[in-house]
């Protein structure tokens, strides 16, 4: 059962650089969610998407670009990686809305260091 | 805007011993969610409640909402070692229309001693 799968697991980036993380979902979720949470803190929202070719900004969506061509997957896109971007990114999915009877289940995590 | 707030942040408590954690949200929401995060791990779905007065058990966990209220509890009764992790709530909010965030409160460490 694989669930949420998000790639890489670690990346280290410079300043400027950009990069893609990666969040596959097997489970015909329609949401999908990206968060990230920085040390110590809770979980940030940083884009949403309701269905494939549908996205939306979250809490903290600047710096960030998403799309959703399929609905297996929910890239994240960083152009250009500064130092706040240091976090761990957690990609999430969900079955239609949360007010169904439903729950978020959430990958492994990607922790992203930019130096 | 939702927010939600978690305390305490921090707890530190002997097992044997029982305690609750608090979750206040500021918007209408009858969608509230528990999750345990273990360190470097992702998050594990703990409570899902649906509706006011909602109560559910797992083992030594309780979880409650108060949607009048806009609180949500998570009692610990007898802790052990195992249940040390972060616990995060989360509430389903609505935006814009039929669309649905999961905001996250501040998350509460909960470190059980022997």
């Amino acid at each position: 059962n694989a669930g949420v799968t998000q790639t890489p697991k670690f990346r280290i980036l410079k300043i400027g650089q950009s990069m893609t993380l990666q969040c596959t979902q097997d489970m015909n979720h329609n949401y999908m969610y990206w968060y990230r949470q920085d040390p110590g803190m809770g979980l940030k929202l940083i884009y949403y998407s309701v269905g494939a070719g549908i996205t939306d900004k979250g809490e903290v969506p600047n710096g960030y670009n998403v799309s959703r061509s399929t609905t297996e997957d929910f890239p994240l896109r960083l152009e250009l990686a500064a130092p706040s971007q240091t976090s761990v990114y957690f990609c999430a999915s969900s079955y239609l809305s949360l007010n169904a009877n439903t729950e978020a289940f959430f990958g492994q995590g990607t922790r992203l260091t930019v130096v | 805007e939702l927010k939600v707030e978690q305390n305490p942040l921090f707890l530190s408590m002997q097992e044997g011993k029982n305690y609750t954690i608090y979750c206040n949200y500021s918007t209408t929401s009858d969608r509230l969610y528990w999750y345990r995060q273990d360190p470097g791990k992702s998050l594990e779905s703990l409570f899902v409640l649906l509706s006011n007065g909602a109560v559910k058990q797992e083992g030594r966990l309780m979880a409650s909402l108060d949607t009048k209220a806009r609180l949500s509890t998570l009692h610990i009764t007898a802790a052990v070692h195992d249940l040390s992790a972060t616990y995060f709530c989360a509430v389903a909010s609505n935006y814009g229309g039929a669309t649905n965030k999961l905001i996250f409160g501040t998350g509460t460490l909960l470190a059980v001693q022997p």
